[in-house]
């Protein structure tokens, strides 16, 4: 258990729908990450944000948002879906420095039919 | 920005040794790191080097040269749990916010 906890587990819903998914990090870490894993595009990183704040940003699309709220959990908005964006969405966290390991919840399952 | 290169699988049987290579190419290098992950789960962080030498823990071990843009993960005495997929990764960005770049993964199959 890496402590970083993940809702829903599974989400299944249709095209042009908008989803939203949780992640509470583990206790004491400051920075979360969202990364996106799909067949065809292996892990992929999204976003980050530090403290409430966005510090980084990967190859997130215009239809997704992310923020982070000052009980430190985070969300990830995901509007107007398309089949494409399937996927295994994980949340990570860490601590503070360069050298601190990302740990990752169990993900949320995403499809889009 | 980076990229990572590593061998999409390997095969071996129980009691055995293997050595998962991962070559990079990034514009900043702030240490390779390894993460397991089995079917549909959480990867998993197993090691990270930040320097060149060998890292130990327990069954794992990973190395890393700087200068020739490598590093590998070492398994001994593996176990059918063993089978997974394993990832390096490198990070992207400085002090103010960093990402993880993954490699496309090598899928372990450990047999009898």
């Amino acid at each position: 258990d890496s402590g970083v906890t993940q809702t829903p587990k599974h989400l299944i819903t249709a095209t042009g729908q908008r989803v939203t998914l949780r992640c509470s990090p583990r206790s004491g870490d400051l920075s979360v990450y969202w990364y996106q894993q799909s067949l065809d595009q292996g892990l992929q990183f999204l976003i980050q944000y530090y403290n409430g704040e966005e510090r980084a940003k990967g190859n997130i699309l215009e239809r997704f948002s992310a923020q982070q709220f000052p009980d430190l959990h985070s969300e990830l908005n995901l509007s107007s879906l398309e089949l494409g964006d399937s996927a295994l969405y994980f949340c990570a966290s860490s601590g503070t420095g360069l050298n601190q390991p990302q740990h990752f919840g169990d993900g949320t399952r995403l499809s889009i039919l | 920005g980076q990229s990572l290169e590593q061998p999409s699988e390997v095969t071996a049987v129980e009691g055995a040794i293997v050595q998962i290579n991962c070559t990079y190419q990034t514009s900043g290098f702030y240490g390779l790191s390894w993460y397991q992950q089995h079917d549909g789960g959480a990867p998993t962080f197993l090691s990270y080097n930040a320097l060149d030498g060998l890292e130990e823990t327990g069954r794992f071990s990973s190395f890393l040269s700087r200068s020739d843009s490598y590093g590998y993960l070492l398994l001994q005495e593996l176990q059918m749990k063993d089978s997974a997929s394993y990832f390096c990764a490198v990070r992207e960005g400085n002090q103010a916010g960093t990402a993880l770049i993954f490699g496309k993964g090598t899928t372990l199959s450990v047999s009898s």
